[in-house]
């Protein structure tokens, strides 16, 4: 069955450092959103990308939608304290030619060392 | 206001035992959902319904069994609870195919 795979599980970065999780589907997607999830907390949407190729900016973070509309990918830039939690990558598939529902990654755990 | 409520915010019971999870979203969303998040944050779709009609259901025990009143309002009822049922269980509502809003989380221990 469809499924969005999601790498690394586990992120431990120093502050300041760059991270980046990547996000695979199997198929197809209509469109990728991406959450945040601080330690204790519910997920939180941050965006969502519909276009094939299209790269949006928030601060230091960058999100990539690929070509094949199959893979994204979330770049942080110069990370902080703040960043710490689960980024979660959640595609929307077809069934058949309507659309399906949301498929979550697994999630990248990200720890930033002071 | 909140947006997407949830009670109770933690549940503590015993094994064998039936439980409720109560969903309300003040948003006009017409879609809701159930997700189980284990203790390694993975998110396991559980329910979905769209106008108080069920549009997905997962492979979920049959004691779960989610109602849903009016599109406002979302709830989960366990019974028979085991060990495995050990989760934080959250509501979610959006427009379809859009962003989903989340509730805070019901943190359910099974002892």
């Amino acid at each position: 069955g469809q499924q969005v795979m999601q790498i690394p599980q586990y992120q431990h970065v120093q502050e300041g450092e760059d991270f980046t999780t990547y996000c695979n589907s199997s198929t197809t997607l209509s469109n990728i959103q991406w959450y945040k999830q601080r330690p204790g907390g519910h997920p939180v949407f941050l965006i969502q990308l519909v276009k094939s190729g299209e790269v949006k900016k928030q601060k230091r973070l960058t999100f990539q939608f690929g070509e094949a509309k199959k893979n994204s990918s979330l770049h942080i830039t110069a990370t902080q304290t703040t960043d710490v939690g689960t980024y979660f990558c959640a595609g929307w598939g077809y069934r058949g030619s309507t659309l399906g529902r949301l498929y979550f990654g697994r999630g990248t755990q990200l720890t930033v060392w002071p | 206001d909140t947006a997407v409520s949830q009670t109770p915010k933690y549940l503590v019971t015993q094994m064998g035992n039936d439980k409720s999870i109560k969903c309300e979203q003040n948003l006009g969303h017409d879609t809701m959902y159930w997700y189980k998040q284990d203790s390694k944050k993975f998110l396991k779709i559980m329910f979905s319904y769209n106008n108080k009609e069920l549009i997905i259901n997962e492979t979920v025990p049959n004691r779960f069994s989610p109602k849903s009143p009016d599109k406002a309002h979302l709830n989960l009822h366990i019974n028979s609870l085991e060990l495995g049922d050990s989760a934080v269980y959250f509501c979610a509502s959006s427009p379809h195919s859009y962003e989903q809003y989340f509730g805070p989380g019901t943190r359910l221990t099974v002892t």
